[in-house]
């Protein structure tokens, strides 16, 4: 059974780094082709693609927040992390990660995680 | 960025009634490896989005069978014969094909 769950600090100041981390079982990160993404969703409004990161260490980042983003793996604990600096209002957001399959589908997703960014 | 755009923005339908939505592409999903990553999400309220429908047409295990997808190209469309009150929710176009991936900007499904 697929599942994943992300988690993250829930509340942050402007100016500061978001770190998040999705925490998944029933697949390997190491498989060949296997990927995970981060996908944000402001409250009322529609999907957002961030990164995603490949079995390879292979990374893809989303041009528009490209400067700003770092996404990671640690395949041993089965965990893919993603880290946004320099946040401010616009970030907040949910934040979900999903596992990426061999057609690229986003077969599987976690639940989300809400975060604000307030001062 | 390729832009996907959904028609229409909301739907209203009866149970029972079958809709399609459309989803166009501003370039092609054609590629070069002869795959089209075009695919089709469900967001219910208060939850998680989930996979319907992969590589335009591919139906994701335990999804009803009254969910189908087509196109090809640039024009992609989601049809649901015959609506039940689970369907209710918005529905998402995904492209993998170019980076970065994108999405569609939703079509809300109500009960009229």
């Amino acid at each position: 059974q697929v599942t994943l769950k992300e988690s993250g600090p829930g509340i942050l100041q402007p100016s500061q780094t978001l770190s998040l981390t999705c925490t998944f079982s029933g697949f390997s990160l190491s498989t060949y082709g296997m990927g995970v993404g981060w996908i944000r969703q402001p409250s009322g409004k529609g999907l957002e693609w961030l990164a995603n990161i490949w079995w390879d260490d292979d990374k893809y980042y989303n041009p528009s927040l490209k400067n700003r983003l770092t996404i990671s793996k640690d395949t041993s604990n089965n965990q893919a992390f993603l880290k946004i600096t320099n946040v401010d209002t616009a970030d907040t957001a949910t934040y979900y990660c999903a596992r990426i399959e061999g057609l690229g589908a986003l077969d599987y997703w976690g639940q989300g995680v809400m975060v604000t960014v307030s001062s | 960025d390729v832009v996907l755009t959904q028609t229409p923005p909301t739907l209203s339908a009866t149970i029972g009634q079958s809709v399609s939505i459309s989803c166009r592409s501003s370039q092609s999903l054609l590629h070069s490896n002869g795959n089209t990553y075009l695919h089709w999400l469900l967001q219910r309220p208060g939850q998680s989005p989930q996979l319907l429908i992969y590589s335009v047409s591919r139906l994701e295990s335990g999804v009803p069978n009254r969910f189908s997808g087509s196109g090809s190209g640039t024009d992609f469309t989601l049809k649901i014969s015959g609506v039940e009150a689970e369907d209710l929710g918005v529905y998402y176009c995904v492209q993998g094909t170019h980076a970065p991936r994108t999405f569609g900007g939703g079509t809300k499904l109500e009960l009229k």
